[in-house]
């Protein structure tokens, strides 16, 4: 069965800190690849995604992930956050023999501090 | 459109009794999913739908759920005899058909239906 691991439940930052968040996944065939992000008091939504050809993606606000499939692993970067960054991260995952059912990690929590 | 809208958004309800949930995805999504999530965890899959055909129901799920989209639009979740345990957040979500190409199977979420059960 899918499963996703993120490495740290919560993160504290100050502005401008460089970000790394882990994520590893346990599947042998071919995913696709998310982080999903929940700001305070907001749905769910989409970060970045990995699909196929260039393993380094860029998301909105400056977030990109690296895809190591030797590793099966999807890791968030982002060189300087901010304040509004604050929010809790989901990694996730899905596959075609999986019927593209999408599995989601427990998430990370962020603050960033002003 | 308005995105996946969920409703109610928060219902409290005693132990025993039966609570439904209604989901509205986005009018061109066929594949509807349904997740639970409580306090530190991530969604929890528990089934989805590719137009009103159920293809999947996750085995952590037990026969007092059931979910159903009869015209291939709006969902419904049920939970017969709540206990205190499905205390969580319910979420929708939909995707187009991951067979119409890449980036057909990203999700879009609803605000999600609080459940507290007493």
């Amino acid at each position: 069965a899918q499963s996703v691991s993120q490495h740290n439940h919560h993160v504290i930052l100050s502005e401008a800190a460089s970000l790394e968040l882990g994520c590893n996944y346990s599947y042998g065939g071919t995913v696709n690849l998310f982080w999903y992000v929940q700001y305070p008091g907001q749905h769910l939504q989409l970060l970045l995604k990995y699909f196929s050809g260039d393993p380094l993606v860029k998301g909105i606000k400056g977030f990109e992930a690296e895809f190591i499939k030797s590793k099966f692993s999807f890791n968030l970067r982002k060189p300087s956050v901010q304040w509004s960054d604050t929010a809790e991260y989901f990694c996730a995952v899905n596959a075609i023999t999986g019927g593209f059912k999408t599995i989601f990690g427990a998430g990370t929590r962020l603050f960033v501090k002003a | 459109d308005t995105g996946v809208s969920q409703d109610p958004r928060h219902k409290i309800t005693k132990r025993g009794q039966n609570v439904t949930f209604r989901c509205d995805p986005i009018s061109e999504h066929n594949r509807l999913y349904w997740y639970r999530q409580t306090l530190g965890q991530g969604p929890e899959f528990l089934t989805y739908f590719q137009n009103e055909a159920q293809l999947e129901k996750s085995r952590l799920l037990s026969d007092r759920f059931s979910a159903e989209r009869p015209k291939g639009s709006f969902s419904t979740l049920e939970i017969q005899r709540t206990e205190q345990g499905d205390s969580a957040m319910y979420l929708c979500a939909s995707s187009l058909d991951p067979g119409t190409g890449s980036g057909a199977n990203v999700l879009t979420f609803g605000a999600g239906s609080r459940l507290t059960v007493l």
